[in-house]
């Protein structure tokens, strides 16, 4: 079983669409968890980290469920400019260690 | 500031071709790493370094070298390429104990070794 294990898609949504990614983690010592976004052929850059109370960044979501090892990323009304691979990214345990899931690609469709 | 930067951002090497890749930060983080990006993988960790003189080995360290003698440098050598490194290699550093901890990633070297 991989350790973070994420849908690679492709979520092909129109313009305006809620759209919802989920990904599991196997180790239960895990620390900190994050959204990073990863545009064609660029590097990893943050969306959001995951908190256990839930946060908000605009029209997106995050949610962190610790007794399921799980964490989600809702796109409300979704963009064009959302078009991009999501990465569910967890850290630890052990202050170095992150392991990176294989990306969920979405795609916005005018 | 610049961030992560990352030299060269393509190469191309023969099999048996050594080459050094270089990345820098401006962040006076302590932590850098070194992973590989491969089609249908997550990127993977080569080596890492949690400060100025210490190096340790990450998941796929094999084939690879590393050395940190400034803070703000993180050197990754490949001494004999093969056509199995052929890949997309990104540095990344952070401070943990900061916020979440979160990571700031270079630009990426893509690299080709025929």
């Amino acid at each position: 079983r991989k350790e973070v294990e994420q849908d690679p898609g492709p979520f092909n949504v129109p313009e305006g669409a809620t759209v919802a990614f989920n990904c599991t983690y196997s180790n239960s010592a895990s620390q900190s968890f994050f959204w990073y976004r990863q545009d064609c052929r660029k590097e990893p850059k943050l969306l959001m980290s995951v908190y256990s109370s839930g946060n908000e960044d605009g029209r997106f979501t995050a949610q962190l469920n610790r007794a399921s090892q799980y964490i989600s990323l809702l796109i409300r009304d979704s963009k064009l400019s959302d078009s991009a691979t999501y990465l569910c990214v967890v850290n630890g345990p052990g202050t170095y260690k992150y392991i990176f899931g294989t990306g969920t690609r979405l795609k916005v469709l005018a | 500031n610049a961030g992560v930067t990352q030299t060269p951002k393509f190469r191309v090497l023969k099999t048996g071709q050594s080459m050094t890749l270089l990345c820098a930060q401006d962040m006076n983080h302590e932590y850098m790493y070194w992973y590989r990006q491969d089609p249908g993988m997550g990127l993977r960790l080569i080596h890492y370094s949690v400060g100025e003189g210490t190096t340790a080995k990450g998941e796929v360290p094999d084939g690879y070298n590393v050395s940190r003698l400034k803070k703000q440098n993180f050197l990754l050598g490949l001494e004999s390429a093969a056509p199995s490194q052929t890949s997309v290699y990104f540095c990344a550093s952070n401070r943990p104990g900061q916020g979440a901890n979160e990571q700031f990633f270079g630009p990426g070297t893509r690299l080709t070794v025929l």
